[in-house]
């Protein structure tokens, strides 16, 4: 079955910029969306179709996808922006929906 | 406002069954696929089911696959998951999503979430 890998965490200072990446096998060829989920909240989508913002997302969060990663990344880094962010792709080979493990974004 | 609501979690034994609901309001819910997914306490999120919005697709993760089933009443703007022969590792929170982009393609929005705990 197909696998996404992040890093576990990944610690940014406020106003930098932040890069979570997210990997997996010619992840070029798949649509991949983002989430956000900060402790005890539901996800949220951040980012779907690799780069697009649904309303209400700062522009500050963007995506981008290349050869074997995927790239979630904040601009501006705020306080409020701490939390567990998700890749997801649909794995059309196997008929699933899959997820990677999550990155903790610490604001320091 | 797009709203999801779950209901029907709760404490269960091992081996029992529970039928959970989600209801939406806020858009044309029978013109949107469905999916089920879970986060174990402490983990990351896990996706259970996909439903299609007349009900004539259907995919489960392997971990569900022959012990839960997906379904949906587009009249009462209703998704359901009944669970059977629950398992210890079933412990967790489960979220309905509404299949933003269809066949998995982005989550938005997710319901509260309702918490499954099974017992011994």
């Amino acid at each position: 079955s197909y696998v996404l890998t992040q890093p576990p965490s990944v610690s940014v200072a406020p106003g930098k910029t932040a890069t979570i990446p997210c990997g997996g096998n010619n992840i070029r060829n798949k649509n991949v969306h983002w989430y956000q989920q900060k402790p005890g909240r539901a996800p949220v989508l951040v980012i779907y179709y690799n780069h697009d913002r649904p309303s209400g997302i700062p522009e500050r969060f963007s995506g981008s996808n290349s050869g074997n990663t995927a790239t979630l990344t904040i601009s501006r880094v705020e306080a409020g922006d701490e939390a567990d962010y998700y890749c997801q792709v649909w794995d059309g080979s196997n008929l699933h929906v899959v997820f990677g493990g999550g990155t903790k974004l610490t604001v320091l | 406002e797009v709203q999801l609501v779950e209901s029907g979690g709760g404490l269960v034994q091992r081996g029992g069954s529970l039928r959970l609901s989600c209801e939406a309001s806020g858009f044309t819910f029978n013109s949107y696929s469905m999916d089920w997914v879970r986060q174990a306490p402490g983990k990351g999120l896990e996706w259970l089911s996909y439903i299609s919005s007349s009900s004539s697709i259907i995919y489960y993760a392997d971990s569900v696959k022959g012990r839960f089933t997906i379904s949906r009443d587009n009249a009462k703007n209703s998704l359901y998951l009944q669970m059977n022969s629950l398992r210890d590792e079933d412990t967790a929170v489960y979220y309905c999503a509404r299949d933003y982009g269809g066949s998995g393609n982005g989550f938005d929005p997710w319901g509260q979430g309702t918490l499954v705990t099974v017992s011994s």
